[in-house]
């Protein structure tokens, strides 16, 4: 079983939905958590970072954190067709220096 | 604002063949992370380096190596190049844990695409 799981969708959506992405992951020693945006053929780009439970807003996107679920999720208002990528989650622990990524859900936000 | 330079962007190479990856992280960085990532697949975690060591090791093969250099650039060394090595290779750099550094924000490089004919 892997340390974190991600759906891979593919996820349909059409534009000004309200877009939920989830991981759960295993290692309870996790303390950071990221979510990245990946475009096709292109590098991950850090969308959010949170480490503690709770919510995190910034525009449009909302990162949350449930620590006792072992769960994350990040939520896009007013999803656009721009926003169509790969979202990937991924967390590490304090004092290691190894990330380890979900398997990425697809997005598709259609005008 | 500067970010994470790799080089080359692309690379043809043949089965047997070696190749040398090229990242350089973004200024004052000082922790660098390599990532294989195949067609559909998340990134899977290869090697990190910090302040020029070795810091935490993942599914790297023997074949490879990786070394982090005085000006914080690093090096992929991939030998004895195998038809399933093809894919794109990120590297990604951030703060160390050390001070006041905003741990957990790892940036991305473009990658490098290698394909192995």
């Amino acid at each position: 079983q892997k340390e974190v799981e991600q759906d891979p969708g593919p996820l349909s959506v059409p534009e000004g939905a309200i877009v939920s992405l989830n991981c759960t992951y295993s290692n309870s020693a996790f303390q950071y958590f990221m979510w990245y945006r990946q475009y096709s053929r292109k590098g991950p780009e850090l969308l959010m970072y949170t480490y503690s439970s709770g919510n995190k807003e910034d525009g449009r996107f909302t990162a949350q954190v449930d620590k006792s679920s072992k769960y994350i999720s990040l939520f896009i208002r007013d999803s656009q067709p721009s926003d169509s990528a790969t979202y990937l989650c991924a967390m590490f622990t304090s004092g290691t220096y190894k990330y380890i990524f979900g398997t990425g859900t697809r997005l598709k936000v259609l005008a | 604002a500067a970010g994470v330079i790799q080089s080359p962007r692309h690379l043809i190479k043949e089965k047997r063949e070696t190749a040398t990856l090229k990242c350089y992280p973004i200024p004052r960085h000082d922790t660098v992370y390599w990532y294989q990532q195949g067609p559909g697949q998340d990134p899977q975690f290869l090697i990190s380096f910090y302040e020029k060591m070795q810091s935490d090791k993942g599914s790297i093969p023997d074949r490879f190596s990786a070394q982090q250099f005085s000006d914080y650039h690093s090096e992929l060394n991939m030998s004895s190049l195998e038809l399933g090595d093809s894919a794109l290779y990120f590297c990604a750099s951030s703060l160390g844990t050390s001070g006041r550094a905003k741990v957990g924000e790892q940036y991305f490089g473009p990658g490098t695409r290698l394909t192995v004919t």
